[in-house]
């Protein structure tokens, strides 16, 4: 069974069009990521999100926005497209262990987003 | 956020053991280091993590010096399907303080 399942896998679009990455973990962790990596290979994390508190990385325009319709799933929304979305965007989950321990993420296969 | 640094590309053999070093020289005491593993088109793996001294899996050993200033993943006896990007990180619990550097790109060649 697929730990973090994403799609579509591929996702080709133009410009200006709102499309939905969906993500679906079945690892029962609390805690959902998503990250961007462009094509320099750069992996930036976008939000971050659990039943508390979402965290969201300040460079990240808000034509993005996560929707967490239960613990299980975190989709991606994306507004007005625009050629600079064209990456790979990785979701990712964690249980979050706590005090100083880092978490260890599990991610997705990744979705490529392609805007012309 | 502690900033890493890592050799951009390492080459290897088939059956030798890898030694990828990873500098954090502002590292805060409640930081751990953890390394990812991330093939083409797919998205990054967990491989290990520790707080000091060595820690030992199946897959790696990580080693940290009492300064905890740097870290060494050592990959003993490498494949050719053990070519990947691979990635250092410092930072404590989920959310954003997890931050991915530029990671060093590892080629074994027959």
């Amino acid at each position: 069974d697929t730990a973090v399942s994403q799609t579509p896998k591929y996702l080709v679009t133009q410009m200006g069009n709102d499309k939905s990455i969906k993500c679906e973990q079945n690892l029962g962790h609390d805690t959902m990521y998503w990250y961007k990596q462009d094509s320099k290979k750069f992996l930036k994390i976008m939000f971050s999100y659990n039943n508390k508190e979402l965290i969201i990385n300040e460079t990240v325009p808000n034509r993005f926005s996560p929707k967490s319709p239960d613990k299980a799933h975190l989709n991606l929304h994306i507004n007005s497209l625009e050629l600079g979305d064209s990456a790979v965007y990785f979701c990712a989950s964690s249980q979050e262990v706590g005090g100083a321990r880092t978490d260890t993420q599990y991610f997705g296969p990744g979705t490529r987003l392609t805007v012309l | 956020l502690a900033k890493t640094t890592q050799p951009i590309s390492m080459d290897s053999y088939e059956g030798q053991e890898v030694n990828i070093t990873c500098s954090h020289n502002n590292i805060a005491t409640n930081d751990y280091i953890t390394w990812y593993q991330q093939f083409p088109s797919q998205g990054p793996r967990f491989i290990i993590q520790g707080y000091k001294t060595k820690v030992t899996n199946e897959v790696a050993s990580l080693f940290i010096p009492a300064d905890r200033k740097s870290s060494t993943l050592s990959l003993p006896r490498v494949s050719l399907s053990d070519t990947a990007v691979y990635y250092c990180l410092v930072g404590r619990s989920g959310y954003s303080t997890l931050t991915f550097g530029k990671g060093t790109m590892l080629l074994v060649s027959p």
